[in-house]
């Protein structure tokens, strides 16, 4: 197995709710990582995990919480989220834990719309 | 901290000429250095990785990249594209420092036509 799965594929979420972006490699990884990713722009880093542990926070706002349940799964959390965050989230996953020199496995993404 | 420039945002092609994709990063230390792809709603896909060793990296499906470190440069080739080919190429670059993390490059949109 050597994709990165995410669900849901498409999400529309109100300013109120709480929701949950989910992800999933059994390729045995050490890391995994959130992305954010708006319209003709590049991925934008939020979290990295390594060995389960949360290694980077790239300052993202508290309405994003991650949670690394185990080595093969990784949740982002949502809650009272702003029209801004409507984008792309990307999850990927790299056999080593040192984000500069890793290939990076990149699931398809959730669309989220916050409305 | 490093940066990368792709010149280019939009690269329109006929089909089976030629394309170069141009990216120029600048880092005061050495660097890893990548191209990735991304085709329409899909993440992004390794392309090829210079880390080191050999500066002219190729990939499977044809495309190489060549690492320049005078110029700075690590330019994305193809010598005959296919309609195929037509996506968001994302050139990155890491540091050799410790806790450096990828840093993208604004994408390239390549657009093959027949």
């Amino acid at each position: 197995d050597t994709e990165v799965t995410q669900t849901p594929k498409h999400l529309v979420m109100g300013m109120t709710n709480k929701k949950s972006l989910k992800c999933e490699q059994h390729m045995g990884h050490r890391a995994m990582y959130w992305y954010k990713q708006k319209a003709k722009k590049p991925p934008e880093l939020m979290f990295v995990y390594s060995y389960e542990k949360l290694s980077i926070n790239e300052s993202v706002p508290s309405r994003f919480s991650p949670e690394c349940p185990n080595s093969s799964l990784l949740n982002l959390h949502l809650h009272a989220l702003q029209p801004e965050d409507s984008a792309l989230y990307l999850c990927a996953s790299s056999q080593g834990t040192l984000p500069a020199q890793e290939t990076q496995y990149f699931g398809p993404g959730t669309r989220l719309l916050v409305l | 901290a490093q940066s990368v420039t792709q010149l280019d945002s939009q690269v329109p092609v006929f089909e089976e000429a030629p394309v170069e994709l141009r990216c120029n990063y600048s880092s005061s230390v050495s660097v890893y250095l990548f191209w990735y792809v991304q085709y329409p709603n899909q993440g992004l896909q390794l392309l090829l990785k210079y880390l080191s060793g050999s500066t002219l990296v190729e990939s499977i499906n044809g495309f190489e990249a060549e690492f320049n470190k005078s110029q700075t440069s690590f330019h994305l080739r193809k010598p005959s594209v296919h309609i195929s080919d037509t996506a968001e190429y994302f050139c990155a670059v890491g540091e050799e420092t410790s806790g450096s993390r990828l840093t993208f490059g604004e994408g390239t949109q390549l657009t093959v036509n027949p």
